[in-house]
């Protein structure tokens, strides 16, 4: 089992739904980030959180620590929206390297 | 102020030559992270850099790859003696200070390996 789960692995959607992608990890963290990788392939940084919430435009994260779950949220979405999020934690303990999820693909139709 | 620079973008290696991936982080970053992706699978971590330290290499295989960051010039991670097995795509990170000091980390658009 990944220490980094995401649900759903695919995602296809209309221009202007609410869109919610899922993050549970089986081990103790001290950040969880959110990553978006677009067609072409770069990847950028969306959220870090170690607790609560974040809003930042259209993209809200949230995180429950105590049930280790994330969810990232997309309002209005729209077709440049379309790419890989990927959830990646960083553990607790002095470990610097980040562990990834799977990621999941989304596709906003027009 | 220009990204995390990585080059080159593509790279064909036959079997058995060597790779260099170079990588400038962002300007004041002074942690360097590479990562790889293989195909159809997440990215995982290979190596966490300082200036002329390696600090984690847990990630890295234990034989023909290698990692440095010198005091002067760009990250660099070497592969010899290349399999079919590496082509993936190799990115680096940086962040100001290690991600402990809960620093955002910030990626390069990524180098292509593709081994024939």
């Amino acid at each position: 089992k990944n220490e980094v789960e995401q649900s759903p692995q695919n995602l296809t959607a209309q221009e202007g739904e609410f869109i919610t992608i899922n993050c549970s990890y089986s081990v103790g963290i001290s950040a969880l980030h959110w990553l978006q990788q677009h067609p072409g392939g770069g990847i950028v940084s969306l959220f870090m959180l170690s607790s609560g919430k974040k809003k930042h435009g259209r993209l809200i994260a949230t995180i429950n620590i105590q049930e280790k779950h994330s969810s990232l949220h997309i309002t209005a979405s729209h077709p440049r929206d379309s790419a890989v999020y990927i959830c990646a934690v960083r553990r607790g303990g002095g470990a610097d390297g980040l562990t990834f999820g799977k990621g999941t693909h989304l596709i906003i139709q027009p | 102020n220009a990204g995390v620079m990585q080059n080159p973008r593509h790279l064909v290696r036959r079997r058995g030559q060597e790779a260099r991936l170079r990588c400038s982080p962002m300007k004041g970053h002074s942690h360097v992270y590479w990562y790889r992706q293989l195909p159809e699978e997440g990215l995982k971590f290979m190596v966490y850099l300082q200036k002329e330290n390696i600090i984690d290499e847990s990630g890295m295989p234990k034989e023909r790859f290698s990692a440095e960051f010198p005091k002067e010039g760009p990250s660099i991670l070497r592969i010899q003696q290349v399999v079919r097995g590496d082509s993936a795509a190799y990115f680096c990170a940086s962040s100001p200070q290690g991600l402990f000091s809960g620093n955002t980390i910030y990626f390069g658009e990524g180098s292509w390996l593709t081994v024939v």
